[in-house]
């Protein structure tokens, strides 16, 4: 089946300018995460959402970042007043959540969009 | 502080013989450990995992080993592929975290033909 899908898969913007990026999960899968990778790190946790609601945003760097799922399907992460050290990869998961015949925790990766802010 | 870590940066193997990956933690509420295997420009992909009421897990070509008293994993690739040539990431979660996973910095294997 079709896997986890992001766009854009790159995106290149100047600093103080909005984005939007976009995460349509494995369908069925309740729980949606967002992360970012920089440059020679491993994945970082930004947001986590079983269905609609945003369950855990502990991990959103200050409040220029939001991320909505409306619907419980598509999620976007927007990013305002972009800074060029929010430049890096932003990784999109998604998992069966609680309920589901596999483990919540594993998580199936999209291939991510790698934004550039100069 | 950085709760996994991975400290080969790298690893080079020849086809055919055993690459061992290490992984080491420190957070004791960590209870399931994942390792997922990287490309250039794609997603990581999920390789194996295992819970920390296990000691060994097998799928395969792939086993990894939890030693929980030394706070220690490892993957073993046996026997190794040119095609296993990627980034390989330790990830573990902790009870009572929303399943979020905390990823170490990754070791790029090589597999020479």
């Amino acid at each position: 089946g079709a896997g986890v899908s992001q766009t854009p898969s790159n995106k290149v913007t100047e600093k103080g300018k909005y984005v939007e990026l976009r995460c349509d999960p494995i369908s069925g899968h309740t729980a949606l995460y967002w992360y970012r990778q920089s440059l020679g790190q491993g994945p970082e946790f930004l947001i986590y959402f079983q269905g609609t609601g945003a369950a855990d945003d502990s991990g959103l760097p200050n409040d220029r970042f939001f991320a909505v799922r409306p619907e419980g399907s598509v999620s976007t992460l927007k990013i305002q007043r972009t800074e060029r050290g929010d430049s890096a990869v932003y990784l999109c998961a998604s998992s069966w959540g609680s309920k589901g015949p596999r483990r919540p925790e594993t998580q199936y990766f999209g291939p991510g969009t790698r934004l550039l802010v100069l | 502080d950085q709760q996994v870590k991975q400290n080969s940066p790298s690893l080079s193997v020849q086809e055919g013989r055993i690459s061992i990956l290490n992984c080491d933690y420190t957070n004791s509420m960590f209870d399931y450990f994942l390792w997922y295997k990287k490309y250039p420009a794609e997603g990581p992909t999920f390789l194996i995992s295992i819970s920390s009421i296990k000691d060994k897990n097998e799928d395969g070509r792939f086993t990894v080993f939890l030693n929980k008293s030394a706070k220690h994993l490892s993957l073993h690739i046996v026997p190794s592929q040119p095609g296993d040539s990627a980034v390989y990431f330790c990830a573990a979660s902790a009870r009572g975290s929303n399943y979020k996973l905390t990823f170490g910095k990754g070791t790029l294997l090589t597999v020479n033909p």
